[in-house]
């Protein structure tokens, strides 16, 4: 079985500001793991993937996420905040092979200060 | 670009009334999903489907069916809905390991 923790339901920045939003998973094999953001009345849409291969992710808007196994995480990162950038984040996984049933966290809302 | 349709943005709807979610997708995905999403819970898996006319439960199936007689389609049906069902519900769909989301449907039932 899989799970993910994202620790902290809000997290507010200053604009220009450094975004970091954490996620810890859970996997007795290897994940595939994704961000995806969430604005108001809006489905999801993907910002980013990790399947295999490199280790730092870039996805669309500037962000990025770095896969550290030893430390089961996973966590989303972007240099400056942008106003544009508030919204709900999530992350989740899925376990090669199989079914691909895709376990997600709880969300970050995301509030940028200007 | 993949594209998910979910038949409504906002539906209401009585206590007690049988109410079906519908969701179309048209990029012949093998892969369809069901879930809720409420606040602080995130999404929770009610049904998915991994080919036509087949479904596995999620995590939190009880009150809901659905439907795959078509590739492109995959219903979500409440039986007899009721006021704690009232959330939104988001449809997906995927080939590989990225899911496709819809726009969600905002379910209010009174």
């Amino acid at each position: 079985a899989q799970s993910v923790t994202q620790l902290g339901s809000h997290v507010s920045v200053s604009e220009g500001a450094l975004v970091l939003l954490r996620c810890n998973y859970s996997s007795s094999v290897p994940p595939y793991l994704f961000w995806y953001v969430q604005y108001p009345n809006q489905g999801l849409q993907l910002l980013l993937k990790y399947t295999t291969g490199a280790t730092l992710v870039k996805g669309i808007n500037g962000f990025e996420a770095e896969f550290k196994k030893s430390e089961t995480s996973f966590h989303l990162t972007k240099p400056s905040a942008h106003m544009s950038d508030a919204a709900e984040y999530f992350c989740a996984v899925r376990l090669e092979g199989g079914y691909q049933k895709v376990t997600f966290g709880t969300g970050t809302k995301l509030q940028v200060i200007p | 670009d993949v594209k998910v349709t979910q038949s409504s943005r906002y539906l209401v709807k009585r206590t007690g009334e049988k109410v079906f979610l519908e969701c179309v997708q048209d990029m012949d995905h093998e892969n369809m999903f069901w879930y809720r999403q409420d606040p602080g819970l995130g999404l929770r898996l009610i049904y998915f489907s991994y080919d036509v006319k087949m479904k596995e439960k999620g995590d939190i199936p009880e009150g809901y069916s659905v439907s795959r007689e078509k590739k492109e389609r995959f219903s979500l049906i409440l039986e007899s809905a009721s006021t704690n069902q009232t959330s939104m519900y988001l449809c997906a769909s995927s080939a590989t390991a990225t899911a496709f989301f819809g726009q969600g449907t905002r379910l209010t039932v009174v």
